[in-house]
């Protein structure tokens, strides 16, 4: 059974520090994916992360994969207030040709604070 | 639509009723999903549709649980005589093609889900 584990569980940082959301996941995936979900909202796709070593850049979030490793990191440069939100990330193994069911970890509730 | 639309956003229902939440998927999109997010967790892969049908729906909890999809456009996922554990927001998903290692993947694009509380 595939299994997500995500830690922290809850994050709260100050503004302008940097923290690491990690990531590990129990079996061979071919897919890692990163979502944010704000308060009562639905989840938006941040990253989609496809191989080993793959880095993905937007703004002040970088995750990075190592799939030998099984973990990927979601890193956040200078945190700022707009980036309160839940940070969840999802594998999925793929078959040959069925689809895609996402296993999601917990999530990371972050909050960062003026 | 620009997104993938559900409704209701909320329901409240007594233990026992029973209850159809629907999912309008984006235009063009094949692939459908349904997640199920309980409070303070992960979601819950429940099941997936490739046009209207749904190869794969290990995820489904119980035989109270069933979902269709028509028309490779709406789905409605049906949980019969409720229980209190079925409290939870549900979550629709689609994407434009199913994704599998010769197709790739494919980005799953999700709905504001339904809040559904059981009484």
């Amino acid at each position: 059974e595939l299994k997500v584990e995500q830690n922290p569980l809850f994050l709260s940082m100050q503004e302008g520090k940097n923290y690491t959301i990690y990531c590990n996941y129990s079996t061979t995936s071919d897919r890692l994916y990163w979502y944010r979900q704000d308060p009562g909202k639905s989840l938006e796709s941040l990253f989609v992360l496809l191989s080993n070593g793959a880095v993905k850049q937007e703004g002040r979030l970088m995750a990075s994969l190592d799939t030998k490793a099984r973990l990927s990191t979601l890193h956040i440069t200078a945190a700022v207030h707009d980036l309160s939100a839940t940070y969840f990330c999802a594998v999925d193994f793929l078959g040959e040709t069925s689809g895609s069911r996402l296993t999601f970890g917990e999530g990371t509730q972050l909050t960062v604070n003026p | 639509g620009a997104g993938v639309s559900q409704s209701p956003s909320n329901k409240v229902t007594e233990k026992g009723k029973d209850v159809e939440l629907r999912c309008d998927p984006i235009s063009g999109h094949t692939a459908l999903y349904w997640y199920r997010q309980r409070l303070g967790q992960g979601l819950e892969f429940l099941i997936y549709f490739q046009g209207n049908s749904a190869p794969d729906k290990s995820g489904l909890p119980s035989d109270r649980f069933s979902a269709e999809r028509t028309g490779e456009s709406v789905s409605t996922l049906t949980i019969q005589r409720t229980q209190q554990e079925d409290s939870a927001v549900y979550l629709c998903a689609s994407s434009l093609r199913v994704a599998s290692r010769r197709t790739g993947t494919d980005t799953q694009y999700f709905g504001p889900g339904t809040r559904l509380t059981v009484l």
